[in-house]
């Protein structure tokens, strides 16, 4: 079946260390997205991506980084410069264009130990 | 960064009535309006994506409106079934090169049995 894989669904982090979280699609989309989520707030972009080898930060891009190195990947690092880490995250996809509904992976919830 | 605003926050409703809520966003350089539900431990699935002034998207008993002139769109959903328990979100997208979505906090609907 077709879609976007997420993992880990749950991760911890000690302080100080960075972690990656995975994200795998077969959509054959050109465009992924990272979103965050906390308690009481709405989505928000982290880091968009619309073609390989090629991405842009969104509006809460400090302390995390991304690649693109290849379309069915977009792994999301978090570094130890975030410093409120703890949040659901969430990896979608698209094909470009304004009107093209994203898909959405199960997300990966990120603690601090 | 731009404001879309969902009401109410919650809601419940019981099985059998019909319900609908709200999504303001900014009226200028509109391309596109998203609307996603999301159920508890699923991953949101897009319901409709809407571009045009006047527009109204129906899928099952779930329909929605859109008004860009004065920046809100409509969700209703007729004889609300348990099922429909869900927090629905929408999405605006400003246009440009980007086809970045701002979410709005969303809706969380409860029916009860």
């Amino acid at each position: 079946d077709g879609g976007i894989t997420q993992s880990p669904k749950y991760l911890f982090r000690k302080e100080g260390q960075n972690v990656t979280l995975s994200c795998e699609q077969n959509l054959n989309h050109d465009a992924m997205y990272w979103y965050r989520q906390d308690p009481g707030q709405g989505l928000r972009l982290i880091y968009y991506s619309q073609i390989v080898n090629d991405f842009q930060k969104g509006d809460i891009a400090e302390g995390y980084s991304v690649s693109r190195e290849k379309k069915e990947s977009f792994p999301l690092t978090v570094t130890s410069a975030q410093k409120n880490p703890t949040a659901f995250y969430l990896c979608a996809s698209s094909i470009l264009g304004s009107n093209q509904p994203q898909h959405f992976g199960d997300g990966t919830r990120l603690s601090i130990l | 960064i731009l404001n879309v605003e969902q009401s109410p926050q919650s809601l419940h409703v019981q099985e059998g009535d019909s319900t609908n809520f709200t999504c303001s966003f900014p009226s200028s350089n509109f391309y596109a309006l998203h609307w996603y539900r999301w159920e508890t431990a699923k991953s949101p699935e897009a319901l409709f994506v809407m571009t045009l002034n006047g527009d109204e998207k129906k899928k099952g008993r779930i329909s929605a409106t859109l008004n860009t002139k004065e920046g809100y769109s409509y969700l209703y959903i007729k004889g609300s079934q348990p099922e429909d328990s869900a927090t629905y979100l929408c999405a605006f997208n400003s246009g440009g090169s980007n086809y970045k979505l701002t979410f709005g906090k969303g809706t969380l609907l409860t029916v009860n049995p």
